[in-house]
């Protein structure tokens, strides 16, 4: 079975500019989380999805940032305008159900560089 | 609430030593507790959870985890560690109840050394 995909694995942006970062989950997944990896902060919860509604956006740092699910298959983390500060790895992840004992599923992280 | 603590932030150790790597959590209610090992340039995969039931954990790569409610700690455990094993380790916490959500601690690199 296909895993978590994200995508683009590797960006290089200039400071101002948006960027879009894409995730297909692991079909029949429900939930879907991004996360961002900092050396400073380590892990973070960004925002997560149950059945493509946002439900938990309070780690979304500040307004540059948004989310969205359109479908069970689809989501973007959207960075406008994006900032050097920004510079990090962010994850997709997906789990099934509710329960809360679940894997979490990782992709392989798309590796953001703001210049 | 609920919070992870990982008092290392690396580890190295020699090549078929054993391993130990401290996690410690807090939380008002009941939790479910995982490792994750993140190997370089890759995301995190599961080592191994305690949902219930004996609190000795057996994982994937030889790893095992104890569960240790009266000292709050899920430490991971390796007899002889091998280069492969070089990698970051974050323990995580979840409720046992209630809506989807996971806290995971800062990572302990762990460094094998040939």
């Amino acid at each position: 079975d296909a895993g978590v995909i994200q995508s683009p694995r590797h960006e290089v942006t200039e400071m101002g500019q948006e960027v879009t970062l894409r995730c297909k989950p692991i079909s029949g997944h429900d939930y879907l989380f991004w996360y961002r990896q900092t050396m400073m902060r380590g892990l973070e919860l960004l925002i997560y999805f149950n059945n493509n509604v946002p439900i938990d956006d309070s780690g979304m740092p500040e307004d540059r940032f948004s989310a969205k699910m359109p479908n069970a298959s689809f989501s973007t983390l959207k960075i406008q305008p994006s900032e050097p500060r920004d510079s990090a790895v962010y994850f997709c992840a997906s789990t099934p159900q509710e329960f809360t004992g679940n894997t979490i599923y990782f992709g392989e992280g798309s590796w953001l560089t703001v210049v | 609430a609920q919070s992870v603590t990982q008092l290392d932030s690396q580890v190295p150790v020699f090549e078929e030593a054993p391993v130990e790597l401290r996690c410690n959590y807090s939380s008002s209610v009941s939790v479910y507790l995982f490792w994750y090992v993140q190997y370089p340039n890759q995301g995190l995969q599961l080592l191994l959870k305690y949902l219930s039931g004996s609190t000795l954990v057996k994982g994937i790569n030889g790893f095992e985890a104890e569960f240790n409610k009266s000292q709050t700690s899920f430490h991971l455990r390796k007899p002889s560690v091998h280069i492969s094993d070089t990698a970051e380790y974050f323990c995580a916490v979840s409720p046992s109840g209630g809506y989807q959500k996971v806290t995971f601690g800062t990572g302990t690199k762990l460094q094998v050394i040939p």
